[in-house]
């Protein structure tokens, strides 16, 4: 079984400060681990994965997000927040035995208000 | 480069009716993938097709069905609607020829069973 904890509904943050949105994830195995955004009314946008390798993965709009095997977590980061990265936060996760290459786990979501 | 396309973008269904959504892949991408987001919660995986046929299915029944077609176009069918069944139902696409290729979201359809 797979799942993912967004452990905050809502984060709010000062604009130009650095953020974190929070994500702890349960595989069986292996992950592969990804976050999305979505904006209003919109569908999900990719921001970034982790596969293997380097534990730091950049991704889209200066967002980074750090792997830790021993936590079992995956927190977004951005050193600079923007008002425009308002929005709501998932955080994904899929057991690399789970059929289907597309079969994603989401969290619950956390909405981030950058404030001005 | 064209992106992912749903219609309609919203529907207002009776419970035990039956209703169709539509989905056209980003160019160049040849999966797809359907996901229900219920209000407040994250998307949760329908199935996938690939090549016309299904090759995943998440936790849902069998009234939940698909289609995918030569273009790699999708449609979702649900019949006997249920109240439970409102959301937003998502489609995704994806190009299974580039390993871990993230996918491509359209704006979904809003689906409200009465």
């Amino acid at each position: 079984a797979q799942s993912v904890a967004q452990p905050e509904d809502q984060v709010n943050v000062a604009e130009g400060n650095p953020l974190t949105v929070k994500c702890t994830y349960s595989v069986s195995g292996n992950p592969y681990l990804f976050w999305y955004v979505q904006y209003p009314n919109r569908g999900l946008q990719f921001l970034l994965k982790y596969i293997t390798g380097d534990n730091l993965v950049k991704g889209s709009y200066g967002f980074e997000a750090e792997f830790n095997k021993s936590q079992t977590s995956f927190h977004l980061k951005k050193p600079s927040a923007l008002v425009s990265d308002s929005a709501l936060y998932f955080c994904a996760v899929r057991d690399r035995a789970a059929a289907g290459a597309n079969n994603l786990f989401f969290g619950t979501g956390t909405r981030l208000t950058v404030i001005p | 480069e064209t992106g992912v396309t749903q219609s309609p973008t919203h529907l207002i269904k009776t419970r035990g009716q039956q209703v169709t959504l539509r989905c056209s892949s980003q160019s160049g991408h040849n999966t797809v993938s359907w996901y229900q987001q219920a209000l407040g919660q994250g998307p949760q995986f329908i199935f996938q097709y690939y090549r016309e046929e299904e090759n995943g299915r998440g936790n849902f029944p069998p009234r939940f069905s698909g289609l995918q077609f030569p273009n790699y176009s999708s449609e979702l069918n649900v019949n006997a609607l249920e109240l439970d069944d409102s959301a937003l139902y998502l489609c995704a696409s994806s190009s299974r020829d580039t390993p871990f290729s993230p996918l491509h979201f359209g704006n979904g359809t809003r689906l409200t069973v009465t």
